[in-house]
């Protein structure tokens, strides 16, 4: 099973600051099969970046990702009060497909 | 549009049975890997495992195999997920996601239901 570790597990920042999630993988991943998911209080995940890097349709070019192998990030470039959520990575590279732990972005 | 669209909160007593469904639309429902994701109270998101409508093939993951059933009606586009016997520990909240396609993108989960909150207490 691949385990996806984020950190930190809580980001506290201000609205238009810059902020960076991490997810590191036990085994290498083609980026094909990492995607990143926002999740507010009381909804559904929402799929933000798929393949690693490529934003899905509608969400603002603000958040970018990147990474390769068993690193990957998320950056938000400039916060918007929108933005703080809960960000989880997830892995479909191999069964059990697993998510990471997650990483709450709160703000400060 | 893609829409999945889960059936309602159950509350239920341990030992009970329960199927919940995820009813979907605007995609071929045979063509795309649909699965489960459980969500306990104050945590993260736990993948339970996927399903293949058109041949039924099924992948569980290790942690729920055995715990539940996958199932799908391809006349009714919609997938179910299944217990036999409820534990207080299965409380949380379910979503059913898909692979169906986005921008052309057809791996991880593109679409999710909005979710089934399973309550078990006695």
């Amino acid at each position: 099973e691949i385990v996806l570790t984020q950190s930190p597990g809580t980001l506290s920042l201000s609205p238009g600051e810059r902020a960076t999630l991490s997810c590191r993988a036990s085994q290498s991943i083609h980026s094909d099969y990492l995607a990143w998911y926002q999740q507010k209080p009381g909804q559904a995940p929402r799929l933000l970046i798929y393949a690693g890097s490529d934003r899905a349709a509608g969400v603002p070019d603000r958040f970018s990702g990147s990474g390769s192998g068993t690193d990957f990030t998320l950056t938000i470039s400039r916060l918007e009060p929108e933005d703080f959520a809960v960000y989880y990575c997830h892995q479909c590279h191999s069964s059990p497909r697993t998510f990471g732990q997650g990483t709450k972005v709160e703000i400060k | 549009e893609v829409q999945l669209v889960q059936s309602g909160a159950e509350v239920k007593k341990p030992g009970e049975s329960l199927k919940i469904s995820c009813k979907t639309s605007g995609y071929s429902f045979t063509n795309y890997w649909i699965g489960w994701v459980r969500q306990m109270p104050g945590k993260g998101l736990e993948w339970l495992g996927i399903l293949h409508p058109r041949d039924s093939d099924i992948i569980y993951s290790p942690s729920f195999q055995g715990q539940v059933t996958f199932s799908a009606d391809n006349s009714i586009n919609t997938a179910y997920l299944q217990w036999r016997s409820l534990k207080a520990s299965d409380t949380a909240i379910y979503y059913c996601a898909t692979s169906a396609p986005r921008d052309d993108y057809v791996h991880c989960f593109n679409y999710w239901g909005q979710g089934t909150l399973v309550t078990v207490s006695a």
